[in-house]
């Protein structure tokens, strides 16, 4: 069965500074790899995805995320927080074949300092 | 609306009543999930449909559990003899197809609280 560990329960940096939030996943495959975002009072957003190729994959609001096989790992990376980066961050790996159900991580809260 | 639309916004019961949590999702979405969040926890499968019928339900936990949708649009769960433990936010979520580029759009949740 997939899963997905996310070691980081919270991660606090200051305005400006980098960021990286760890996932591990479990599967047996290639997976298909997701960061998803959920800021308080609104719906999960999808960030980025990996499904083939670059391992090194774009997404929205400056985030980027390495597929590293070798390790099971799909990090998400910013260079610069802002502010309104805080918020809950999920990692999900879905199947490559069939039916396409993703499994999530336990999230990593973001709180960023002025 | 534009986006998934999930009601109520908050339920308050009491152990053993019934409940009925709605969604609707995007027009001309024919996947739809349904996933429970608790505290402190990422979202957990319940159940997925592809057009009306229920293409996997292998994470609804008990018979209590059970999700409709008889259209293919808008969807119902269903929970039965509500406990404590059920309490948690529960979120759908749709899909323009199954397995495609694997983005699921979701709704800001259902908070159900059992008293």
């Amino acid at each position: 069965a997939q899963s997905v560990t996310q070691p980081d329960i919270h991660i606090t940096v200051s305005e400006g500074a980098s960021l990286e939030l760890r996932c591990n996943y479990s599967y047996g495959a290639t997976p298909y790899l997701f960061w998803y975002v959920q800021s308080p009072g609104q719906g999960l957003q999808l960030l980025l995805k990996y499904f083939s190729g670059d391992t090194l994959v774009q997404g929205i609001k400056g985030f980027e995320a390495e597929f590293k096989r070798s390790q099971s790992s799909f990090n998400l990376r910013k260079p610069s927080v802002h502010w309104s980066d805080a918020a809950e961050y999920f990692c999900a790996v879905g199947s490559s074949g069939g039916s396409y159900i993703p499994t999530f991580g336990r999230g990593t809260s973001l709180i960023v300092h002025p | 609306g534009a986006g998934v639309s999930q009601t109520p916004s908050n339920k308050v019961t009491e152990k053993g009543k019934y409940v009925e949590l709605r969604c609707d999702p995007i027009s001309g979405h024919t996947a739809l999930y349904w996933y429970r969040q608790s505290l402190g926890q990422g979202p957990e499968f319940l159940i997925y449909f592809q057009g009306t019928g229920a293409a996997d339900d292998s994470g609804l936990p008990n018979d209590r559990f059970f999700a409709v949708r008889p259209e293919g649009s808008v969807s119902t769960l269903k929970i039965q003899r509500t406990e404590r433990g059920d309490s948690a936010v529960y979120l759908c979520a749709s899909s323009l197809l199954a397995a495609d580029t694997g983005e699921l759009f979701f709704g800001e949740g259902s908070r159900l609280t059992v008293l």
